[in-house]
């Protein structure tokens, strides 16, 4: 049963627009989030997280926002380039849990010039 | 130099056989991971382990094993290797002590034939 839900298994979007990925998850015991983004052949790079206790986090042009009432957290990359495409994973983690992360299943971007 | 490395990157063998993966990283963490990602592109924890305290996915087969020769390293063990065990195995580490991100190594692609 997957805890964590990336339902858009892709997305295209134009060079220099919004790029906006979604994730939605099931466990309240979740407290900290995190995007991690993947070229083909390489492993998971972190992006961005952010804690259960806020509910927006900017770094540059990439921004997440959580809404903890709906159990779903977004990421937003303002203005979109070309290098940004690749598989984004969302992926959360549970302080008593051994902190071992939990992933989506990924979306793959793709941003056209 | 690569903070998380894995070896081998590509490791092709037959059903039945034992072969181990091996994970070094150099960033001082004192907790390492290892992930597989499946042929639906799932990434999904497989251990997490440091000094004091192994934790162990309840889904992974006992046939896998981490060993810790020390604190920068955990190898993966396979023993008799099933096709199923064919995916991608990507080793992380992390700060322990709370949450943060993992940094992960390249990934060992097994493929058993």
């Amino acid at each position: 049963d997957q805890q964590v839900k990336q339902n858009s298994p892709s997305l295209s979007v134009q060079e220099g627009r919004i790029s906006i990925l979604n994730c939605d998850y099931t466990n309240s015991m979740f407290d900290y989030f995190l995007w991690y983004k993947k070229y083909p052949a390489e492993g998971p790079t972190f992006l961005i997280s952010i804690s259960s206790i806020k509910d927006k986090n900017e770094d540059g042009r990439f921004t997440v926002f959580l809404n903890k009432s709906a159990k779903h957290l977004s990421l937003h990359i303002v203005p979109s380039q070309p290098g940004d495409s690749a598989v984004y994973f969302c992926a959360a983690s549970d302080n008593n849990a051994g902190n071992m992360l939990t992933f989506g299943g990924g979306t793959r971007l793709m941003v056209k010039p | 130099d690569t903070a998380v490395s894995q070896t081998p990157k590509y490791l092709v063998t037959q059903m039945g056989n034992d072969k181990s993966i091996k994970c070094e990283q150099n960033l001082g963490h004192d907790t390492m991971y290892w992930y597989k990602q499946d042929s639906k592109k799932f990434l999904k924890i497989m251990f997490s382990y440091n000094n004091k305290e192994l934790i162990i996915n309840e889904t992974v087969p006992n046939r896998f094993s981490p060993k810790s020769p020390d604190k920068a390293h955990l190898n993966l063990h396979i023993n008799s290797l099933e096709l199923g065990d064919s995916a991608v195995y990507f080793c992380a580490s992390s700060q322990g002590g709370g949450p943060g991100k993992a940094f992960f190594g390249q990934g060992t692609r097994l493929t058993v034939v």
